[in-house]
């Protein structure tokens, strides 16, 4: 089945720091992958998406492409601020199944 | 110009009680979902709804019960709760129910059950 998997832990960097969370999955057909966000008290928010392969998402600095030879979905942003300090989820869709990864808590501390 | 809202936003309630949850888009999406996240934050998809019709179901216990009387509310009813069931509940939505589609989150309910 559908499933998603995130690098394990929490990730505490510096402010200005380079981030990457990685990313893989596993799927039938071919999904489309999503980054959510989920600052603390609230609802997840769409970060980015891609919808084919070779695609690259991007929305506020934070970008992912869509790699599916290795199946990954990595995301990145070259300089964080304090203000990144969330919960990062990767996701997919495909063939009417949802899989969410297990989250990565971000802290930027300044 | 909440675009989709969960009522109530905490819930704290004994063991064995039957409660609700109320959620509502107004973006004109056809699909609905309803997630559980658990105190390490992992998301897991119970429903789905697409206009009304039930789609996704997974594993999850008959004391939950979604009910959706219409294309933009879909409520959760919890019978016997149980301890284990205490976390925190999102509301989404989505255009439809093509792999496109992002979905839309509502704030969460946070159950807890003593």
């Amino acid at each position: 089945g559908n499933s998603v998997t995130q690098m394990e832990g929490p990730v505490t960097l510096s402010e200005e720091a380079f981030l990457t969370i990685n990313c893989t999955y596993t799927a039938t057909g071919y999904p489309s992958l999503f980054w959510y966000v989920q600052y603390p008290g609230e609802g997840l928010q769409l970060l980015l998406k891609a919808t084919k392969a070779d695609d690259k998402g991007s929305n506020k600095g934070f970008e992912a492409t869509y790699r599916k030879e290795t199946t990954s979905f990595h995301l990145e942003k070259g300089s964080v601020q304090v203000s990144d300090s969330a919960v990062y989820f990767c996701a997919l869709k495909g063939n009417n199944r949802l899989a969410f990864g297990k989250g990565n808590q971000v802290v930027v501390i300044p | 110009d909440t675009a989709v809202s969960q009522t109530p936003k905490y819930l704290v309630t004994q063991m064995g009680n039957d409660k609700s949850i109320k959620c509502e888009q107004n973006l004109g999406h056809d699909t609905m979902y309803w997630y559980k996240q658990d105190s390490k934050k992992f998301l897991k998809i119970m429903f789905s709804y697409n206009n009304k019709e039930l789609i996704i179901n997974e594993t999850v216990p008959n004391r939950f019960s979604p009910k959706s009387p219409d294309k933009a509310h879909l409520n959760l009813h919890i019978n016997s709760l149980e301890l284990g069931d205490s976390a925190v509940y999102f509301c989404a939505s989505s255009q439809d129910s093509g792999i496109y589609n992002e979905q839309f989150f509502g704030p969460g309910t946070r159950l807890t059950v003593l």
